[in-house]
């Protein structure tokens, strides 16, 4: 999963409680993007980080934040899960410019919100 | 608001058949049009990828056709084999960054 972590792997919480999901690269890559996968949505950007401290959102960005302090890693949190995003989560990197800028995609997290 | 529509759902091909998937898109400015392959309880993988400005694309058993005036373009696997069941994403991006997936095309290459 060209040197991308994602942990962790599964993770089972209740409504209301804060969750972060923390994504790791070796690769030095400057780009760095969660997104969520749900059955009949496909894949849909949650946010991305373009370097260190710079982050933007993407088409569902709502209810989630993120963090970018070291370039390896990025950061996901739910400040107060809720059912709607038991989801599983992907991590993806890619070095960055256009147009042809391929992604790698971690192993993912399956989150639960009871 | 679904950027990229991806047809079907799901397909069911014997060995040896060509499955093909299709995608379409509204945004013309969309430039860069890649096509991800995932395994069960792993994540995408780049497959194979297209620019505007070419009608096709071939990598090994993998064909992406590429309509531009119908603002379509779809993913053909040759020869198609069991190992080639997975699901598979078109996707579309502008700016290289935000990229938009369709929804998804499960495979299923009976032997």
């Amino acid at each position: 999963d060209a040197g991308i972590t994602q942990s962790p792997r599964h993770k089972v919480t209740e409504t209301g409680t804060p969750v972060t999901l923390r994504c790791h690269q070796t690769e030095n890559h400057r780009y760095m993007y969660w997104y969520r996968q749900d059955p009949g949505h496909g894949l849909r950007l949650i946010h991305y980080s373009y370097g260190v401290k710079d982050t933007d959102k993407g088409e569902v960005s709502d209810g989630y934040s993120v963090s970018r302090s070291k370039t390896e890693d990025f950061l996901l949190t739910l400040e107060s899960a809720t059912s709607s995003q038991t989801s599983v989560y992907f991590c993806a990197i890619s070095e960055g410019g256009r147009p042809y800028n391929e992604q790698f995609f971690g192993p993912g997290t399956r989150l639960t919100v009871l | 608001q679904q950027q990229v529509k991806q047809s079907p759902q799901s397909l069911i091909v014997q060995k040896g058949g060509i499955p093909i998937i299709n995608c379409a898109y509204e945004n013309t400015a969309f430039d860069y049009f890649p096509w991800y392959q995932q395994f069960p309880g792993k994540g995408p993988a780049l497959l194979i990828a297209i620019r505007p400005d070419v009608s096709e694309k071939k990598e090994g058993r993998f064909t992406i056709s590429f309509n531009k005036s119908a603002k379509q373009f779809s993913l053909h696997i040759m020869d198609s084999q069991p190992g080639d069941s997975a699901t598979y994403f078109c996707a579309a991006t502008i700016t290289g960054n935000q990229f938009y997936f369709g929804t998804g095309t499960s495979l299923t290459v009976i032997p």
